[in-house]
Parts: structure tokens; C-alpha cells; sequence
């Protein structure tokens, strides 16, 4: 099982330039995350998707838009790239259903910088 | 926005002590804990989810204590080893439906 897979792994972009960062599980789990990672300020949610066909805004949607795609995919999208997106980008999955006793599994994560 | 607060924001420990560090978390409405294990160039790694008040959970040489009454869980890492070198993160259950709620994390450095 390749677990959680996330493209690309690096990526430069121009301040308004857009781009879809996409994320894929092979976990048959319910639920998946967007995440962004800044120094000194821990994983942020950005977005989330409980279960197929359903998506929500987490603690930082603001720039960003989401598709479930199916159940494996889950991506992301940045329409229009602002320099304060620059972070790492981490997609995360879990559970066989929702709730809080699942853990989540993490993908290897994509660093943007946008110039 | 919870506050999830995790101290001290970095430990230096030589090969062979101990250590333990702590996380804070709102005491209402209390779902779960998590706590992940984050290796430089890697991914974040899940280590232990606890939900009872006086849970106590045990990997190898690394275990953990919740208290849910007053807010705040223990990492214990007991003989620690360069392995062990890692930031520790614990997340807080915000909702029933498992959304996470991160702290900025304990990064360990264990010297031989």
C-alpha cells in the first residue's frame, strides 16, 4: 500500500498564478484533510472532507477551494497565488468512518513557494 | 479559535535520560487527544489517540497520561535514544466528527 500520496512535491509559483495540488489514499478511508504547515505555528486546517461527496471549511479556507473527487482523491486548489501562501502543504486521511478516535495518516507533503 | 498549547517549545537531552513535556488543551467538551510523532523529511506519524480521563498509553520506551478535567496530556520519553529525535505534536478533537486542532509542537534533540 502506498498509504497517502500527495503531487507535486515541490512547486514555485507567481503571485497570481494558479494550481491544484492533489492528494490520493488507497486506505478505503471515509475522511481526508488539507493541511499547511508555517514555522512556529503547528498543522493548520484548511480544509476537510468527511466523507465522499461532502466537503468543509476548516481553521483557514481563504484563498483556497476543494474537490472530493472520489473517495481516494481529494485535492486542492489555489486560484489565484499570493505570497502568503507560501508554506507546506501536508493531505491527510483516516478512519473507516468519522469520528474522533480515528488517526490520521499523512501524505509526504508539497512545498510552494509563490514569488 | 481553541488554544492548543504545547511546552517547552524545544528540549536538549543527552542519550540515556529521560524527559516528558506537556499539552494543554480546553477542558470542555472533551473528544480525544492526539499525539504525533514528526521526524525531520517526513510525515507527521500518529503515536497514541486517548480519550478517557486518567488514560495512560505506552510504545516502546515513549508513553502518555491524559487528564481531561484539567486540560493537559504528558509525553514521557523514558532512556531516550538519537532515534527519538523527532517534534512531538499533540492535536486536540474539536468536534465529533474528528477535526484536529494542532499544537505547534515539542521538538526533542537527544545528543549521544
Amino acid at each position: 500500500n502506498a498509504g497517502v500520496t500527495q503531487t507535486p512535491k515541490f512547486q514555485v509559483l507567481k503571485t497570481g498564478q494558479s494550481m491544484t495540488l492533489q492528494c490520493a489514499q488507497d486506505m478505503n478511508h471515509n475522511s481526508m484533510y488539507w493541511y499547511r504547515q508555517d514555522p512556529g505555528m503547528g498543522l493548520r486546517l484548511i480544509y476537510y472532507s468527511a466523507s465522499e461527496g461532502t466537503t468543509d471549511k476548516g481553521e483557514v479556507p481563504n484563498g483556497y477551494n476543494v474537490s472530493r473527487l472520489n473517495k481516494r482523491e481529494f485535492s486542492l486548489r489555489l486560484e489565484s497565488a499570493a505570497p502568503s501562501q507560501t508554506s507546506v502543504y501536508f493531505c491527510a486521511s483516516s478512519g473507516l468512518a468519522w469520528g474522533p478516535t480515528y488517526e490520521q495518516y499523512f501524505g509526504p507533503g508539497t512545498r510552494l513557494t509563490v514569488t | 479559535i481553541l488554544n492548543v498549547e504545547q511546552s517547552p517549545q524545544s528540549l536538549h537531552v543527552q542519550e540515556g535520560d529521560s524527559t516528558n513535556f506537556t499539552c494543554s488543551f480546553p477542558s470542555s467538551n472533551f473528544y480525544a487527544l492526539h499525539w504525533y510523532r514528526w521526524e525531520t523529511a517526513k510525515s507527521p506519524e500518529a503515536l497514541f489517540v486517548m480519550t478517557l480521563n486518567g488514560d495512560e498509553k505506552k510504545k516502546g520506551r515513549i508513553s502518555a497520561t491524559l487528564n481531561t478535567k484539567e486540560g493537559y496530556s504528558y509525553l514521557y520519553i523514558k532512556g531516550s535514544q538519537p532515534e527519538d529525535s523527532a517534534t512531538y505534536l499533540c492535536a486536540y478533537v474539536t468536534d465529533s466528527w474528528g477535526k484536529l486542532q494542532f499544537g505547534a509542537g515539542t521538538q526533542v534533540v537527544v545528543t549521544p
